[in-house]
């Protein structure tokens, strides 16, 4: 049963830290995303990447995120320096696309984050 | 610019009755369109998509979709709903064009009661 990994589960920090969350995609998926949950904005997508390369990464704060993909099997989300309104559910997800054929994205179980 | 509007935060029913969760969609081209749903403290887990073909889309779980172009809609149903089946849902959109990701609704709660 394939299915996406993330970790670590939950992550409590203090303000000023740096924070890496990890993302193991479906093997064979070539697209990834991270979105960022939380009670008032909701579901914001932070970044999308195809074949390893950062699509849109727009909805991301630039100063202090950064979004990578290593290699197939793992994205990174970083935050440094981590502030308290980065406390939030960030969550991965990866898919198929083809052409402009789509397929599911297939969300992970997401990091809880909190800064404290 | 792609957008969502799921009108209500939440809705209630009774066991046993019929369920809709409402979404409206706003896309450049061809829409593709799924609906999420989202148990607590876990992912979202994918119920259904419309690509393209017959309007009405069956998922999992009993759920069912019907897309109305005209009305640019995506509401989500099931004839008859579960304690099991409350949860948060979200409704999706995309274009067609295979370069931006999924603008998601703001999800609605739907609360089944006994």
């Amino acid at each position: 049963d394939a299915r996406v990994t993330q970790t670590p589960r939950h992550k409590v920090t203090e303000m000023g830290q740096e924070v890496t969350m990890r993302c193991q995609p479906i093997l064979g998926h070539n697209t990834v995303f991270w979105y960022r949950q939380t009670m008032m904005q909701g579901l914001e997508l932070l970044a999308y990447f195809r074949n390893r390369a950062p699509l849109d990464d727009s909805g991301m704060p630039k100063d202090r995120f950064s979004a990578e993909m290593p290699d197939a099997t793992l994205a990174t989300l970083k935050i440094q320096p981590s502030e308290p309104r980065d406390s939030a559910v960030y969550f991965c997800a990866s898919g198929l696309v083809f052409g402009v054929v789509t397929d599911t994205q297939y969300f992970g179980p997401g990091t809880r984050l909190t800064v404290l | 610019a792609q957008s969502v509007a799921q009108p209500e935060d939440q809705v209630n029913v009774a066991e046993g009755n019929p369920l809709t969760v409402k979404c409206t969609y706003s896309v450049s081209g061809n829409p593709y369109l799924f609906w999420y749903v989202q148990y607590p403290n876990r992912g979202l887990q994918f119920l259904l998509k419309y690509i393209t073909g017959d309007n009405l889309v069956k998922g999992s779980y009993g759920f069912e979709a019907e897309f109305n172009k005209s009305q640019t809609s995506f509401h989500l149903k099931k004839p008859s709903a579960l304690v099991s089946d409350s949860a948060l849902y979200f409704c999706a959109v995309r274009d067609d064009t295979g370069r931006r990701a999924l603008t998601f609704g703001s999800g609605t709660r739907l609360q089944v009661q006994p």
